[in-house]
């Protein structure tokens, strides 16, 4: 196993349009998560699944955003109605529990948006 | 909520050690980590202590948690100019899964 895969890599679109992006965990983790970076920043929590679950979703995931994980495990993220604000890079992180206790996350590469 | 905050920038010479600062607010966040972040790439996980520990070593990296004053630093031993990047530091606790990062610290490593 490779890691996180994210596709596409980068996606630049008009204003209005909608855009999903893919992430593929790590086949042995179960929690999974979308992360949003702008310049400057450190990645923002988007929301997060265990398994098909999604178990929380932050402030910052207005309704024109979706996610799924329909069978626990890709997982989609979808834009509806882009907005140049939501020009950014979308990290996905998978996860597994550590016989410690805690959670080491993974990251993918990330797709880079960009709404014109 | 948790807030975590770090100084922007550190500059070393080859061959020093760095040291990278991070504070944080939320005294139950019970993991603390560091990720390595480089020019449009995704987040290195490097390493992560729990919180009832003072003190965590791995090879050229050295993580120090001083619960009290809730602060907690990142130091690597012989810095290599490969070593140039963003790091973060992000708390992760109670019953939250995801994790809270600072805005980063760029190391920047002159020969």
């Amino acid at each position: 196993d490779t890691g996180v895969s994210q596709n596409p890599r980068h996606k630049i679109t008009k204003r209005g349009q909608n855009v999903t992006f893919r992430c593929d965990p790590i086949s042995e983790h179960n929690r999974l998560y979308w992360y949003r970076q702008t310049l400057g920043q450190g990645p923002e929590f988007l929301t997060y699944f265990q398994n098909e679950a999604q178990l929380e979703k932050s402030r910052l995931l207005s309704d024109r955003f979706s996610a799924e994980r329909p069978k626990g495990s890709f997982s989609t993220l979808e834009i509806q109605r882009t907005e140049q604000g939501d020009s950014a890079m979308y990290l996905c992180a998978s996860s597994f529990r550590t016989s410690g206790g805690g959670y080491e996350q993974y990251f993918g590469p990330g797709t880079r948006l960009t709404v014109t | 909520g948790e807030d975590v905050e770090q100084s922007l920038f550190l500059s070393v010479r080859e061959g020093d050690s760095s040291v990278i600062n991070c504070t944080y607010t939320d005294s139950s966040s019970t993991y603390l980590y560091w990720y390595k972040q480089e020019p449009g790439a995704g987040l290195q996980l490097l390493t992560y202590i729990f919180s009832n520990m003072d003190m965590k070593q791995d090879q050229r990296l050295t993580v120090l948690l001083n619960k009290k004053d809730k602060h907690l630093s990142l130091r690597i031993a012989d810095t290599q100019t490969g070593d140039s990047a963003i790091y973060f530091c992000a708390a992760h606790g109670g019953s939250q899964g995801n994790l809270i990062f600072g805005k980063g610290t760029k190391l920047s490593v002159k020969p």
